[in-house]
């Protein structure tokens, strides 16, 4: 099956800096999504993105689909606290309709 | 607005019993519905998927089954659990979109620990 190859595996920040994750995969992605998972809950959608070289932010959250359609990353800027949890990319590609590939994850630790 | 459900929260279970977990959406209809079990790793494995009533693809062998008896009800079953068993089990749905999905939106979760 496609895998995504999701990168850090594991930060540790100190409150205020950015935060870069990415995820990459041998395969051409029709959609990529973030997730945000806090421990004990489901993941929940940051952002999608569905076109070659969008870029879309939602507050202090930016993603990009590469160009090449086979990667994209996750920005996080100015972090806090509640940013703590796991990151997950997930990518749709040309196919398999209905069935996501997800990355492994990212573990962010936000130290204040 | 759509909002999905799943239940128990928990579960603790011994060997051998039976399982069934239930998973409701609200707010949609004729979604597409999945079941992924994330292990202690974090890894999202997806067990099965549905693209309509009655209608379940199994992705992984295993002793579990799935079923959808109504539009926006879908159960994850087990005869006989397994110590394997054990994990966070997750609910997903999405809309359909010209033949293919998109975004999928995940349930709360349920955690069952089989002892």
């Amino acid at each position: 099956g496609q895998q995504l190859n999701q990168s850090p595996q594991s930060m540790f920040i100190q409150e205020g800096e950015d935060v870069s994750m990415n995820c990459t995969s041998s395969s051409i992605f029709n959609t990529w999504l973030w997730y945000k998972q806090d421990p004990g809950e489901g993941p929940v959608l940051l952002i999608a993105l569905y076109k070659a070289g969008e870029l879309t932010s939602n507050g202090r959250l930016t993603a990009q689909f590469g160009i090449t359609r086979k990667d994209s990353f996750l920005n996080i800027s100015a972090s806090i606290p509640s940013d703590v949890g796991i990151y997950f990319c997930a990518g749709l590609y040309g196919g398999s309709n209905y069935k996501l590939t997800f990355g492994k994850g990212t573990l962010l630790t936000v130290n204040p | 607005s759509q909002t999905i459900h799943q239940w128990p929260a928990t579960l603790v279970q011994p060997v051998g019993s039976p399982l069934s977990l239930e998973c409701t959406v609200e707010g949609t209809s004729n979604p597409n519905l999945y079941w992924y079990r994330q292990a202690a790793g974090r890894g999202l494995q997806l067990l099965f998927y549905s693209v309509g009533i009655g209608q379940i693809s199994s992705e992984v062998p295993q002793n579990l089954s799935a079923s959808r008896p109504q539009d926006r009800q879908f159960i994850l079953s087990s005869k006989k659990l397994l110590l394997s068993d054990s994990g966070f089990y997750l609910c997903a749905w999405s809309l359909k979109r010209q033949g293919s999905t998109d975004t999928q939106y995940f349930g709360p979760g349920t955690r069952l620990t089989v002892l």
